[in-house]
């Protein structure tokens, strides 16, 4: 058990719809990735937060919004889904800003498009 | 194109073998990490290596890390099937909490 939790497991919707993953990252760790895993691209880089900041970005389409609240936990949000966004969807987790930091990685959103 | 090329993709050998896969890069990395995921579940942090040429060994599992910091390979020694899933590289190519770049991971099967 890594200490990152994610819900839900799954998720099925339509295309078109908007859903709405959550992450809550390890205690006391101040930095949340979010990154999406499908079969043809591998783990892509989305986006990072750190206290609350957005500090990286990387392959998120626009449809794609994330935040992090005060608490830390974080929440990513796909909108106008399509067949394509059907993906492993993994939150990590990682302590603080400066030097080296290990990510965590929580069990994962699986989330099928129909 | 992807940053980080493992190789090979998949692998399926018999227990008891032994068997190297590996991360290539034309850019230099800070540091490197080997993560193994099972299915269903996130990647799980096996090492990081962050000293060009540093080899570190974990039981039957021996990480390498180029002289350039370029390349990394993974050595198994007497694979079990227990050893049996995707085994991610994955890099920071600036140092410090900064996201990582991954390999798409070389799937490995040990049949017993």
């Amino acid at each position: 058990d890594s200490g990152v939790t994610q819900t839900p497991k799954h998720l099925i919707t339509a295309t078109g719809q908007r859903v709405t993953l959550r992450c809550s990252p390890r205690s006391g760790d101040l930095s949340v990735y979010w990154y999406q895993q499908s079969l043809d691209q591998g783990l892509q880089f989305l986006i990072q937060y750190y206290n609350g900041e957005e500090r990286a970005k990387g392959n998120i389409l626009e449809r794609f919004s994330a935040q992090q609240f005060p608490d830390l936990h974080s929440e990513l949000n796909l909108s106008s889904l399509e067949l394509g966004d059907s993906a492993l969807y993994f939150c990590a987790s990682s302590g603080g800003p400066i030097g080296f930091s290990e990510q965590f990685f929580g069990p994962g959103t699986r989330l099928t498009v129909l | 194109t992807q940053l980080l090329e493992q190789s090979p993709q998949f692998l399926s050998i018999q227990e008891g073998e032994n068997l190297t896969v590996y991360c290539n890069s034309s850019s230099v990395f800070s540091s490197l990490q080997w993560y193994r995921q099972e299915p269903g579940e996130g990647p799980v942090l096996l090492v990081t290596v962050v000293t060009g040429g540093e080899v570190k060994k974990l039981k039957r599992l021996t990480f390498q890390f180029g002289d350039a910091r370029k390349d990394s390979s993974l050595h198994i020694t007497a694979a079990q099937p227990g050893d049996t899933g995707l085994y991610l590289c994955a890099g920071r190519i600036i140092s410090g909490n900064t996201p990582l770049v991954f390999g798409k991971g070389t799937r490995l099967s040990v049949i017993a």
